[in-house]
């Protein structure tokens, strides 16, 4: 079965411009997760949806950092006036039930998100 | 506050030999333990976890965890080293109630395997 896609795989954006980052999970999963991974570290939470309600963003770094998940499926994850610091890799991972701790989370293969 | 320690960012072993990376954390509430392997271009991939059913935690491709309360620690180990093992493993914690899940990751240990 397919698992949870990512889009784009790498992206390059100039300082100052805006991305947008997008996670399909698997079909059916209620919660999804977004992470950031610098270079040389490990993930770091960003926010957390169940369904449509983005319940947590206690991890987004800044107001520039915005995510949504309209239709409780597809998320993107929105970076305005990109900085060099958000270079990246931006993981989003699905699970299959309300936040419980003990679900397994399925991640995505990531984006590369590199700013110059 | 949750955090977890990965001691030794680099790990090397020889194939077939014994594979032990180390991993201690800190919470104040009785945690959740996972094991991720992430291979090059690839998502995180769930090894194992402890959701404090059983302290000897048996995953995926031969490894195994123990949780072990009075040392915090919960070490990840093989006991025979493919060459496929090469990859970087995160250790992470959670806790129940209101968190969601959400996980505390470690900041890996890259696990090299020589022939």
């Amino acid at each position: 079965g397919a698992g949870v896609s990512q889009s784009p795989r790498y992206k390059v954006a100039k300082r100052g411009q805006d991305v947008a980052l997008r996670c399909d999970p698997i079909s059916g999963h209620v919660s999804l997760f977004w992470y950031q991974q610098a270079l040389g570290q490990g993930p770091e939470f960003l926010t957390y949806f169940q369904n449509e309600a983005q319940l947590d963003k206690s991890g987004l770094p800044s107001d520039r950092f915005f995510a949504e998940r309209p239709e409780g499926s597809v998320s993107t994850l929105k970076i305005q006036r990109t900085q060099q610091e958000d270079s990246a890799v931006y993981l989003c991972a699905s699970s299959l039930g309300f936040g419980d701790p003990v679900d397994t989370q399925y991640f995505g293969p990531g984006t590369r998100l590199t700013v110059l | 506050a949750q955090s977890v320690t990965q001691l030794g960012s680099h790990v090397s072993v020889s194939e077939g030999a014994l594979v032990l990376l180390r991993c201690n954390y800190s919470s104040s509430v009785p945690p959740y333990l996972f094991w991720y392997v992430q291979y090059p271009n690839q998502g995180l991939q769930l090894l194992l976890k402890y959701t404090s059913a059983a302290t000897l935690v048996k995953g995926i491709n031969g490894f195994e965890a123990e949780f072990k309360k009075s040392e915090t620690s919960f070490h990840l180990t093989k006991p025979s080293a493919h060459m496929s093992d090469a990859a970087e493993y995160f250790c992470a914690v959670t806790k129940g109630g209101t968190s969601y899940g959400k996980l505390t990751f470690g900041q890996g240990t890259i696990l090299t395997v020589h022939p």
